[in-house]
């Protein structure tokens, strides 16, 4: 079974700031997510990948394969920002379908 | 512009009773998914359908059934409720069951008492 840990677990930060949340994952994946959970609870997918970087808007999502990490960056942080930020992995090679979760990254921007 | 829709958003049971969680996607999308949330603990795969008319265990299914009743809907049956299944309830649906974006509904939040 994979294991996917993040951290921080919480983090508070001033409007502005640049905002770095990391994922590292034990074994081999085919994709990995990232997911933004609302105050309210609804989930949110914002990027999948296998490789390299993605960026959408103020957000950018990068993973290390062979280091098994990604990181989660939030360039100019806005209160509206704050959520739950879940990393999540596909492992390769087959077994039970399904994403497996981290605990997920609780973010703060005060403003 | 509905995306995934969960029914009921709340509900409280009594130990012992059963019910019927609801997920219906506008999407056509093949597969979908019933994930719990627990405080302290990532979401967990319950069962899932990679298409119509398949459904496979996840992680933690014991004490549920499924039933993938067409290509939109995907009902997760709890047939005599625990207080371990206190929990949120989330369906989620992708185009395919492999690396694909999920689109999540936004949860049922279910107290068994």
């Amino acid at each position: 079974k994979n294991e996917v840990e993040q951290s921080p677990q919480n983090l508070t930060a001033q409007e502005g700031e640049f905002i770095t949340i990391n994922c590292s994952y034990s074994v081999g994946i085919s994709a990995l997510h990232w997911l933004q959970q609302h105050p309210g609870g609804g989930i949110v997918s914002l990027f999948m990948l296998s490789s390299g970087k993605k960026k959408h808007g103020r957000l950018i999502a990068t993973i290390n394969i062979q280091e098994k990490h990604s990181s989660l960056h939030i360039t100019a942080s806005h209160p509206r920002d704050s959520a739950v930020y879940i990393c999540a992995v596909r492992t390769s090679g087959g077994g039970a379908d399904g994403l497996t979760f981290g605990k997920g990254t609780h973010l703060i921007i005060q403003p | 512009n509905a995306g995934v829709t969960q029914t009921p958003k709340f509900q409280v049971l009594k130990t012992g009773q059963s019910m019927t969680l609801q997920c219906a996607q506008d999407m056509n999308h093949n597969s979908m998914y019933w994930y719990r949330q627990d405080p302290g603990m990532g979401l967990r795969l319950i069962y899932y359908s990679a298409s119509e008319g398949t459904t496979d265990k996840g992680e933690v299914p014991n004490g549920y059934n499924v039933s993938r009743l067409n290509k939109r809907e995907f009902s997760l049956r709890l047939e005599s409720a625990a207080p371990s299944q206190t929990s949120v309830y989330f369906c989620a649906s992708s185009e395919f069951l492999r690396d694909q974006p999920q689109h999540f509904g936004d949860g049922t939040r279910l107290s068994i008492l």
